[in-house]
């Protein structure tokens, strides 16, 4: 069956450090793949996706993530975080049935120390 | 312009009652999808209507969950006999063709409805 997983539950860094958070999925096929955002009290917002071609996929807000089809890896990446991108980060993969079903990873919780 | 709204924001109910959740996607988005979040969980599918039709629903948990969206624009998410374990935040996201792989096919996120049985 398909999975995502996120191996890291809550991450700290510091203000302009840089960021990297891990996503490992399952799938038999090329993937649809996802980074989302969630803010206390907002609605998840997508940060950026991969479909095909260019494996380096730039974002919204500075991010990016790298597909690695050897590694079954879609990590998300910031050179320099700020204290705004404090929130909960979920890693997803469109279903084989049906790319329009999206799962989920059970998400990442980034704090950012002043 | 308005993203997708979810009504009610907050829904306290009684063990065994029935309760409504609607969903009102982005105008003109042809798809819509249910989600539920648990605590501490990434949202997990239960529903995806294509206009007024479900295309999928293999994510909904047993008979007591029923979706609508008769008119292909608002949705009604109805759960009857709510049990404790039904308490969570429903997510309603919409997409502009639910034509999943393609690039336009991003998934609009509503702020959810926090439902909480007693």
């Amino acid at each position: 069956a398909q999975s995502v997983t996120q191996p890291d539950i809550h991450i700290t860094v510091s203000e302009g450090a840089s960021l990297e958070l891990r996503c490992n999925y399952s799938y038999g096929a090329t993937p649809y793949l996802f980074w989302y955002v969630q803010s206390p009290g907002q609605g998840l917002q997508l940060l950026l996706k991969y479909f095909s071609g260019d494996t380096l996929v730039q974002g919204i807000k500075g991010f990016e993530a790298e597909f690695k089809r050897s590694q079954s890896s879609f990590n998300l990446r910031k050179p320099s975080v700020h204290w705004s991108d404090a929130a909960e980060y979920f890693c997803a993969v469109g279903a084989i049935s049906s790319a329009s079903k999206i799962i989920f990873g059970s998400g990442t919780r980034l704090s950012i120390r002043p | 312009g308005a993203g997708v709204s979810q009504t009610p924001s907050n829904k306290v109910t009684e063990k065994g009652k029935y309760v409504e959740l609607r969903c009102d996607p982005i105008s003109g988005h042809t798809a819509l999808y249910w989600y539920r979040q648990s605590l501490g969980q990434g949202p997990e599918f239960l529903i995806y209507f294509q206009g007024t039709g479900a295309a999928d629903d293999s994510g909904l948990p047993n008979d007591r969950f029923f979706a609508v969206r008769p008119e292909g624009s608002v949705s009604t998410l109805k759960i009857q006999r709510t049990e404790r374990g039904d308490s969570a935040v429903y997510l309603c996201a919409s997409s502009l063709t639910g034509a999943g792989g393609t690039t336009q096919d991003t998934q609009y996120f509503g702020p959810g409805t926090r439902l909480t049985v007693l």
